[in-house]
Order: C-alpha cells, then sequence, then structure tokens
C-alpha cells in the first residue's frame, strides 16, 4: 500500500526567501509519479510539478523546484523567491506509473508567506 | 485550458435523502476521481474510475456509489446521506496523452442536517 507523509502542518516565511516542504512516501512499485499541488484560500486545486522514479535530475516548473532523495523515499518542494500569493495549502502525492492508478495524497502542509 | 466542473456547488441534504454530485470534464482525460476534503485529513479517495463503464473503490468508499456513463461524466451518489458526510466534495480528472497529473473540479460544498 501507498503512504504519504507530510510532517510540517504549517510554515511561515518572509516574503522573497526560499522555503522547502518536506514529503516522505512508502510505496512497493519500482516505477511511480510524485506530485505537488497547491490549494489557494478560495479552494482551488492545482497541479504545480511532477517527478517520475526514473528520473534523476530533479524537476523545475518557474520558482518550483523540487529535491528528489530517492533512497530516502523523499520528495521535497521547493520554493524560491517567495511572494505573497504563495501562501496556500500544499500536498504532494503520488501513484504508480503503471497498472495501479490509484493515488495517495499527504494532509497538506500550509505556508503563509509574510510581506 | 483542462476544464472540470462540478454541480451542484453548494446542497443542503436532510439525513437520509439521497445525494448525487455530477462532475463533468472537457480534458477527454480517460480517469476520474473523486474526493472529500475534511479538516486535518487532507484530500481522501471515494472513488475512481478508469472510463466509460467503470468505477473503483477508493480509500474511503462505504455510503457512497459512483457512476461513469461516458468518458465526461463522472457522478457520486449517497444514497443515503448521514451528518458525517458533510463534507467538501472534490472532482479529478487525469490520464491521457502524457498528462499523469490530476485536474481538480471547483468543488461541491455538502451539508447534510
Amino acid at each position: 500500500a501507498q503512504k504519504v507523509t507530510q510532517t510540517q502542518t504549517s510554515i511561515s516565511v518572509m516574503e522573497k526567501t526560499t522555503v522547502t516542504m518536506d514529503c516522505v512516501y512508502e510505496t512497493q512499485d519500482s516505477s511511480y509519479f510524485l506530485f505537488w499541488y497547491k490549494q489557494t484560500a478560495s479552494g482551488e486545486i492545482v497541479f504545480l510539478i511532477r517527478q517520475d522514479s526514473y528520473k534523476k535530475e530533479n524537476a523545475t516548473v518557474g520558482h518550483y523546484s523540487l529535491n528528489f532523495q530517492k533512497p530516502k523515499s523523499s520528495i521535497g518542494l521547493i520554493i524560491t523567491a517567495t511572494q505573497i500569493e504563495d501562501s496556500a495549502v500544499y500536498f504532494c502525492a503520488m501513484r504508480a506509473s503503471g497498472g495501479n492508478y490509484k493515488p495517495t495524497f499527504g494532509k497538506g502542509t500550509s505556508l503563509v508567506v509574510h510581506p | 485550458e483542462a476544464a472540470v466542473t462540478q454541480s451542484p456547488r453548494n446542497k443542503v441534504a436532510v439525513t437520509g435523502g439521497k445525494v448525487t454530485l455530477s462532475c463533468n470534464q472537457t480534458n477527454n482525460h480517460n480517469n476520474m476521481y473523486w474526493y472529500r476534503q475534511d479538516t486535518g485529513h487532507g484530500l481522501r479517495l471515494i472513488h475512481y474510475s478508469y472510463g466509460a463503464g467503470s468505477t473503483e473503490k477508493g480509500d474511503i468508499p462505504d455510503g457512497y456509489k459512483a457512476s461513469r456513463p461516458s468518458q465526461e461524466n463522472f457522478s457520486l451518489i449517497l444514497e443515503l446521506a448521514t451528518p458525517s458526510q458533510t463534507s467538501v466534495y472534490f472532482c479529478a480528472s487525469g490520464e491521457g496523452l502524457g498528462v499523469y497529473e490530476q485536474y481538480f473540479g471547483p468543488g461541491t460544498r455538502l451539508t447534510v442536517l
């Protein structure tokens, strides 16, 4: 069975700084996808970034990047030069890359960016 | 732009009544999902579907049924609603043409009195 754990329930940072959100996962599958999603205060949930387990390079999209440490089953989200609008809840998720498409989400980390 | 819509956006139901939540996607994605979100629990998967005619149980399927009559539509059915099913429900679509992530609808706030 898959499991995704986000131990940080909330993080508070100052604007323009860099923040890292932690996520560890458990899976029996040898090939899988890891995702990060953002939920804004309005409730909207949007996909941010994906890491394929077979790729050694960390994924980067805009000011979001990942710190993928496969031996530690860890996929951290790094946000550089944070902005007020980055304040949101961030969810880590995973699913196997073949066969069973059942996704598993973590409980989320709330980020507050202060001016 | 990917599009997932849900109806109704808000619903008040009575205990024991039947509730149907509807979801439509115009992404031509193969898979669709229903989640509920409660404080402290994040997103929990109720049912999902690989395509028209298929439904699969998620992590918390008890008290819920699902129906996927077409590629575009996926419904969540509460035959006998209970107050414990008061929550915010999200539908999502995903998979197809190199898409592995999910696109979420705006959510439905359900209150069961």
